[in-house]
């Protein structure tokens, strides 16, 4: 069964940092792309980026507002899937998911989130 | 990037009431529509891929059609545990963008 659990939400203030991470067990981690998508309060699901396994180059994408700003990494080893974010914004604050990223084509199995709040 | 239009933005229905949502792209986009179902509190669930495939596990009353610009995402009979947010997501090309999502609620 496939496993995806989100950890390292917390309240940070504006222009702070934090870093999530995603533990992956169930399926072949290294061989799979991986997305995060974010969830502001009483608001729709947006994408934040993706990370490609490193047989298909292990390369990332971002949304445009958070790029240069977050920084999607992984561990083969650890099967953990990392967001480093920072210069956070109030905007940022959300319910962070991680996903399986099927070829950048369709989100398959998805975590149940972390929460971020941005605040002073 | 490629704007998503989803609608109604949030229905009231019945059990046993056939539901469809719409999705219309700002561009063609051929087949790459998704759509997803969530739950408060839950993971998000993929429901349909590539526009009309049923992901493994979902029921047969779960329905995806179109092609282009505009899609539908139809449930044949709403069951107790359909009442949710369902989201249509195009991987086209760009970022990848959602829908502003159809609450779907209990009349």
């Amino acid at each position: 069964e496939v496993q995806l659990v989100e950890s390292g939400g917390d309240l940070v203030k504006p222009g702070g940092s934090l870093r999530l991470s995603c533990a992956a067990s169930g399926f072949t981690f290294s061989n799979a792309w991986m997305s995060w998508v974010r969830q502001a309060p009483g608001k729709g699901l947006e994408w934040v980026g993706r990370i490609k396994s490193k047989t298909d180059g292990g390369t990332t994408d971002y949304a445009a507002h958070v790029k240069g700003r977050f920084t999607l990494s992984r561990d083969d080893s650890k099967n953990m899937l990392y967001l480093q974010m920072n210069s956070l914004k109030t905007e940022d604050t959300a319910v962070y998911y991680c996903t399986t990223d099927v070829g950048g084509d369709w989100l398959e199995h998805w975590g149940q989130g972390t929460l971020v709040t941005v605040s002073s | 990037d490629i704007q998503m239009t989803q609608s109604p933005s949030s229905l009231s229905a019945s059990v046993g009431d056939r539901v469809t949502i719409t999705c219309r792209t700002s561009q063609s986009i051929s087949n790459y529509l998704n759509w997803y179902q969530h739950k408060p509190g839950k993971a998000p669930k993929l429901l349909i891929y590539a526009s009309s495939d049923l992901q493994s596990g979902v029921p047969s009353r779960f329905r995806g059609s179109g092609s282009g610009t505009d899609f539908s995402l139809t449930i044949s009979s709403l069951q107790p545990d359909d009442f949710a947010t369902y989201y249509c997501q195009q991987s086209y090309s760009g970022p990848a963008t959602f829908g502003q999502g159809t609450k779907v609620e209990v009349k």
